[in-house]
């Protein structure tokens, strides 16, 4: 079964500090998304990533975050100053495009704490 | 605004009872997918159902989706306690959309 990583596990910060994300997606598929979830909520999506440009971002993904592709296999997430209710798992996910049907296979996650 | 709704929150029946949880919506979506996550872990994808009225089941479970591709349910037979867990839906609006996610449905079976 096809796999995304996602380092590191667990991020612990200062409120104010930048921190980055990182994930290897599947290769060789266009789209990428990064979603979060905080603690005992909903999975909610942040921004989705094609063909090397964002295509749709939500609210949430604000000034202070940013998306790089840095290189060919390596996908990142960028908080510019964290404050802290940026505090929750955020997960990267790589699709799986079948004949229509889209599958989005998710990453472990990382563990943001905000202190 | 698409929102998706799952029923129950919480669910807690003994081995070998059936269970079912629903995820509605008032939007249609172009795809459904069940996924099921653990504590501290990234949502593991079960199945996508695309067409309406589609059946799908792996083992155990049963996914449907709706004839209006609005809803769908998960039908668990004879739950194990393995099956224990949080089980979400997530609906996308065209291929390579964004998904929307559901609350979640939290499973517990007893032994």
């Amino acid at each position: 079964e096809p796999e995304v990583t996602q380092t590191p596990s667990h991020q612990v910060t200062q409120m104010g500090q930048e921190v980055i994300l990182r994930c290897v997606p599947i290769s060789n598929h266009l789209y990428f998304y990064w979603y979060r979830q905080i603690l005992g909520q909903k999975v909610e999506f942040l921004v989705s990533f094609y063909n090397n440009e964002i295509s749709e971002k939500s609210e949430i993904f604000d000034d202070q975050f940013s998306v790089e592709r840095p290189d060919g296999s390596n996908f990142t997430l960028k908080i510019r100053s964290t404050k802290l209710e940026d505090s929750a798992m955020y997960f990267c996910a790589s699709p799986v495009p079948t004949g229509g049907d889209d599958e989005q296979f998710f990453g472990p996650g990382t563990r943001l704490t905000v202190l | 605004t698409q929102l998706l709704e799952q029923s129950p929150q919480f669910l807690s029946i003994q081995e070998g009872e059936n269970l079912t949880v629903y995820c509605n919506s008032s939007s249609v979506f172009s795809s459904l997918q069940w996924y099921r996550q653990e504590p501290g872990e990234g949502p593991v994808l079960l199945v996508t159902v695309v067409t309406g009225g589609e059946v799908k089941k792996l083992k155990r479970l049963t996914f449907q989706f709706g004839d209006a591709r609005k809803d769908s349910s998960l039908h668990i037979t004879a739950a194990q306690p393995g099956d224990t867990g949080l089980y979400l839906c997530a609906g996308a609006r065209a291929a390579g959309n964004k998904l929307t996610f559901g609350g979640g449905t939290r499973v517990l079976v007893k032994p």
